[in-house]
């Protein structure tokens, strides 16, 4: 089946810097989204993206929905503790899957 | 987006027993997707839940082991039953809201059951 790689699969930063990850596929989509998962909370939704090109921001935030419609990435600018957490992006198909990322999880360095 | 609600929000069983999960949604939804997401794993779809039809479940999942039931547009539950250590999951539903007809692209989830069998 279809299948998205996201990396990195754990990113360990200081507080305040700029943060990247991205999921990429052989395979085409028509929408993108972004998650977030706190400890023991479910997903939330950060950024979704419809449009290939589309580069939309949520505060610190933003994603882009790459040109060929295979790729993804996600930038955090300025991390602060309250960013950690475990981010999934979630790639949705031309038969309305959606089929998930293995996560990228985010822990500051003290 | 909607307000999703879990119960129970954690819980411990015994090898062999069986528990019910209850999803509740603020509004209604058609669409309602129950996944089980591993320690330290990304999402897996069990099945989907649509209120008026079966459920339908996912390659590797079957209804004896997780059945599923979609009384009406703001609830649904999934059953864990004869648990076994290999069940010990959160266990999340999630919906897709609709507006105007058309489906959200986006899933929104609730908070999940953390589920321990022993």
């Amino acid at each position: 089946g279809q299948q998205l790689n996201q990396s990195p699969q754990s990113m360990f930063i200081q507080e305040g810097e700029d943060v990247s990850m991205n999921c990429t596929s052989s395979s085409i989509f028509n929408t993108w989204l972004w998650y977030k998962q706190d400890p023991g909370e479910g997903p939330v939704l950060l950024i979704a993206l419809y449009k290939a090109g589309e580069l939309t921001s949520n505060g610190r935030l933003t994603a882009q929905f790459g040109i060929t419609r295979k790729d993804s990435f996600l930038n955090i600018s300025a991390s602060i503790p309250s960013d950690v957490g475990i981010y999934f992006c979630a790639g949705r198909n031309s038969n309305y899957q959606l089929i998930w990322g293995a996560g990228t999880k985010l822990i500051i360095k003290p | 987006s909607a307000v999703i609600s879990q119960k129970p929000s954690r819980d411990i069983c015994q090898r062999g027993t069986s528990l019910t999960i209850q999803c509740q949604v603020d509004s209604q939804v058609t669409m309602m997707f129950w996944y089980r997401q591993q320690p330290g794993q990304s999402l897996t779809l069990i099945a989907t839940a649509n209120q008026g039809s079966e459920a339908t479940y996912e390659s590797g999942f079957v209804i004896d082991k997780f059945p599923i039931s979609r009384p009406n547009l703001t609830f649904s539950t999934l059953t864990v039953s004869n648990m076994s250590p290999e069940d010990s999951s959160i266990y999340l539903c999630s919906v897709e809201p609709t507006s105007g007809g058309v489906r959200s692209p986006a899933q929104y989830f609730g908070p999940g059951t953390r589920l321990t069998v022993l």
